[in-house]
């Protein structure tokens, strides 16, 4: 596709449970970006991937958070053991090397956690 | 710190009137300043960007201004349109972050019709 897809667009989960979310970034783009947006409040950090570099995991909140990408391009975010306050909007945006100032956005996975 | 704030978090304006959405910033050293738009139910969507070297810069019916003394950054929207109904953010790069973004928290902008 033209543009930065995620799946699902919707998660309902249960407490404890484990979720994976899935973000296919716009092709040719190396660099692939987590941020989690909880309601009404701003974009936050978890991990950026670049090429076959050492992941940035340095926004990730907790070890129960962690990404892979595979093959440098679909990458999964997994949560274990989910909590109520894990529930938010996960993004995924993607940008050519370097060029973390124009990146460009999926439409996000909204998880609830119950 | 890595900090970047907005003055206001809700913005109300009739339609055809120019809106002005404000920004602060913490680090002085950033490169680059960008504003996102997003829509109910979408990922956030690239407006406008100005580098650091930059006082002004202007785009289709929207202006970044840059004020570098006193780290404020604003973006002005021009005849606003229902279809600028959105949440707004800035967001900071620097390569002191390494290669993300630092954003702001956001202002609603409500036109009324």
């Amino acid at each position: 596709g033209a543009g930065v897809s995620q799946s699902p667009s919707n998660k309902v989960t249960e407490k404890g449970k484990d979720v994976e979310l899935r973000c296919d970034p716009i092709s040719g783009h190396t660099a692939l970006y987590w941020y989690r947006q909880s309601l009404g409040q701003g974009l936050e950090f978890l991990i950026y991937f670049q090429g076959n570099s050492a992941p940035d995991k340095s926004g990730l909140p907790s070890d129960r958070f962690s990404a892979e990408r595979t093959g440098g391009s679909v990458s999964t975010l997994t949560i274990q053991r989910t909590q109520q306050e894990d529930s938010a909007v996960y993004l995924c945006a993607s940008s050519l090397e370097g060029q973390a100032f124009f990146q460009y956005f999926g439409p996000g996975t909204r998880l609830l956690v119950l | 710190g890595e900090s970047v704030g907005l003055h206001l978090p809700t913005l109300s304006v009739q339609e055809g009137d120019n809106s002005i959405i404000n920004c602060a910033y913490s680090n002085s050293a950033s490169d680059y300043f960008i504003w996102y738009k997003q829509e109910s139910g979408k990922g956030p969507q690239f407006i406008i960007d100005i580098r650091s070297n930059m006082d002004k810069r202007q785009g289709q019916r929207v202006t970044v201004l840059l004020n570098k003394t006193v780290k404020h950054l604003s973006l002005q929207i021009a005849a606003t349109q229902p279809g600028d109904s959105a949440v707004y953010f800035c967001a900071e790069y620097s390569m002191e972050y390494g290669n993300k973004l630092v954003f702001g928290a956001g202002t609603i902008l409500r036109v009324k019709s």
